[in-house]
């Protein structure tokens, strides 16, 4: 099994739909991010979760909906998308927040019409 | 603040010849950590070098090596005897201590002719 995995490695939606990515890591890591990557931008750290709880949220609209039951797994919950949402989103895990360095996932292909 | 900035947004280098992917730094932290993330078609963020800020020497991980210059800010990768599988997307990153997010740089593309 790889580090990192995600699902589903591509997703289409309308504006009215609602899914979710799912994230999972077997490295035994504490913490785990989201982190959108658009086209022509630096990577944007979205949510922070160490120990299952969120220590970090970049001023992330609130039709994204981060969910971590446990250390090793995370959502992404996603409802009332806008088309500038369409991107690849990255899920990663380090040994604690913000400690390390970051080992991620293959990405989830978000493409919102 | 922090700033990671990286100035060739693309670059073509022949297969075998050895490439220098150019990433300076801004940062008030008294430590800090500079990462190179190499990014393929596939989109996987792949972990490839660090350097520690107090490090005495440059930090080298097989044909990777990184020419940290702290006085003029700057963490080059450098990638000896390059392959055609080393054409990806190539990111610098810094994080600050105490304890700070990382951030990225905007990234180089790099193509490996034959």
């Amino acid at each position: 099994e790889t580090g990192v995995t995600q699902t589903p490695r591509h997703l289409v939606m309308g504006m009215t739909n609602k899914k979710s990515l799912k994230c999972e890591q077997h490295l035994g890591h504490n913490a785990m991010y989201w982190y959108k990557q658009s086209a022509k931008k630096p990577l944007e750290l979205m949510f922070v979760y160490s120990l299952e709880e969120r220590v970090e949220n970049n001023s992330v609209p609130s039709r994204f909906s981060p969910e971590c039951p446990n250390s090793s797994h995370l959502f992404l919950h996603l409802h009332t998308l806008q088309p500038e949402d369409s991107a690849l989103y990255l899920c990663a895990s380090s040994q604690g927040a913000h400690t390390g360095e970051l080992f991620f996932g293959e990405g989830s292909r978000l493409t919102v019409l | 603040a922090q700033k990671i900035t990286q100035t060739q947004p693309g670059m073509f280098v022949q297969e075998k010849e050895a490439v220098t992917l150019d990433c300076t730094y801004d940062t008030s932290d008294p430590s800090y950590g500079l990462f190179w993330y190499k990014q393929p078609s596939s989109g996987e963020m792949i972990f490839l070098i660090y350097q520690g800020s107090y490090d005495q020497q440059n930090a080298t991980e097989g044909r990777y090596s990184l020419n940290f210059q702290k006085a003029r800010k700057s963490a080059n990768l450098v990638i000896s005897a390059s392959q055609l599988g080393d054409s990806a997307m190539y990111f610098c990153a810094m994080r600050g201590y105490p304890a700070s997010k990382i951030i990225f740089g905007s990234g180089t593309r790099l193509s490996i002719r034959p």
